[in-house]
């Protein structure tokens, strides 16, 4: 079993729709969750990391759930700029961190 | 400020043929990992230096993969005899200190084709 899953889409959305995306890990005691994201043919950068409590950063919305080991990430209000592959990264212990495969989103005008 | 970057960008090898990857993380960056990312997944960990110390090398793929920061800055990837199956984006990323929540900057990245 991977560490991380994700549904790797692709979302095809129009402009303006809420999106949701889920991710999977398989490490119970897992310290530290985050959203990249990856536009094409370019390096990962942060989107957000996820804490315990739930965290918000205009737009979007991530949420952690420990007892069914899974991360999810809202985006309300979907722009043209959002497209890209949305990356969920897990790190169990020390310094390894697994990437998912990435979920593709595009918005469609 | 400058970010991470990497050279090559572009690299084409030959069946058998020795490459090196070279990055250059944030200045000040304790933390350096080394990723491979084949088309369509996610990036895979490779590898992982804390200054000049490799911590972890749990990733690398094979005794054909070797990397090195001497001294604690630049790191470089060496790939000996590369494979067609070594063809992907490495990726490196840095981090101020090893922290369970700090963020990872990445490189461009080097995209290797081996024919």
């Amino acid at each position: 079993r991977k560490e991380v899953e994700q549904d790797p889409g692709p979302f095809n959305v129009p402009e303006g729709a809420t999106v949701a995306f889920n991710c999977t890990y398989s490490n119970s005691a897992s310290q530290s969750f985050f959203w990249y994201r990856q536009d094409c043919r370019k390096e990962p950068k942060l989107l957000m990391s996820v804490y315990s409590s739930g965290n918000e950063d205009g737009r979007f919305t991530a949420q952690l759930n420990r007892a069914s080991q899974y991360i999810s990430l809202l985006i309300r209000d979907s722009k043209l700029s959002d497209s890209a592959t949305y990356l969920c990264v897990v790190n169990p212990w020390g310094n390894q961190f697994y990437f998912g495969t990435g979920t593709s989103l595009t918005v469609i005008p | 400020g400058a970010g991470v970057s990497q050279s090559p960008r572009y690299k084409v090898a030959k069946r058998g043929q020795d490459v090196a990857l070279r990055c250059d993380p944030i200045s000040g960056h304790v933390s350096l990992f080394w990723y491979q990312q084949a088309l369509g997944q996610g990036p895979e960990f490779l590898t992982y230096f804390q200054n000049e110390a490799q911590l972890d090398k749990s990733g690398l793929p094979s005794d054909r993969f070797f990397a090195e920061r001497p001294e604690g800055s630049v790191s470089t990837l060496k790939i000996q005899r590369t494979q067609q199956e070594d063809s992907a984006v490495y990726l490196c990323a840095s981090s101020f200190e090893l922290a369970f929540e700090e963020t990872q900057y990445f490189g461009p990245g080097t995209r290797l084709l081996v024919l």
